[in-house]
């Protein structure tokens, strides 16, 4: 049974370009949620996807956006990329729209110069 | 932005001893408590969770006990045994918000 997984695994961008990460989410799992870890933090909720919609975002500027694909994968995209920016992007799994029992991936690396 | 303050920042414990770990939230609107344990280069495991109408929970040498009066929740890891060293987060999530807030974590070192 594969679990979430996450690409690439690290990444290394110039400020001011975008970048886009991708997530595959656990056999049977239709939602999925982005998280932001900075470096010696917990993960902070970006925005979740249920249904090919984002659902809910946190606390993060438009410059961050997500899609869905019919077969619940998805991509992160951040545009006009800060130095404050470089962390660790995670992201997780549910079932059937909860957000309980959030399953990770390993996440994505991503270093801004 | 936090509403989940861990504590300790890091911890130190012997094998065969018992590593505690607290956390404590404000928001009385939560429903369900987590806790993750993360090794260096991976993503947050699920360890186990604890809903508020129960005050313990316990999965092998793993125990949450909660405590609702107080807001608070802690996890016991019994036997500490040195593959349990890795980072330990407590987190928070509101029934109908999916915005799950994460403690910042614990770095636990056992010992052998």
């Amino acid at each position: 049974d594969a679990g979430v997984t996450q690409s690439p695994t690290h990444l290394i961008k110039t400020r001011g370009q975008q970048v886009t990460l991708r997530c595959s989410p656990k056999s049977g799992h239709d939602t999925v949620s982005w998280y932001q870890q900075a470096l010696g933090q917990g993960p902070q909720f970006i925005f979740q996807y249920y249904e090919e919609e984002e659902r809910q975002r946190g606390n993060f500027p438009d410059r961050f956006s997500g899609h869905q694909f019919p077969n619940y994968s998805s991509e992160l995209n951040v545009n006009a990329l800060l130095l404050g920016d470089s962390a660790l992007y995670l992201c997780a799994s549910t079932r059937d729209g909860s957000s309980y029992e959030q399953y990770f991936g390993p996440g994505t690396r991503l270093t801004v110069t | 932005q936090q509403q989940v303050k861990q504590s300790p920042q890091s911890l130190i414990v012997q094998k065969g001893g018992i590593s505690i770990i607290n956390c404590a939230y404000e928001n009385t609107a939560f429903d369900y408590f987590p806790w993750y344990q993360q090794f260096p280069g991976k993503g947050p495991a699920l360890l186990i969770a604890i809903r508020p109408d129960v005050s313990e929970k316990k999965e092998g040498r793993f125990t949450i006990s909660f405590n609702k009066s107080a807001k608070q929740f802690s996890l016991h890891i019994m036997d500490s045994q040195p593959g349990d060293s890795a980072t330990y987060f407590c987190a928070a999530l509101q029934y109908n918000n999916n915005d799950m807030r994460f403690g910042a974590g614990t770095r636990l070192t056992v010992k052998p």
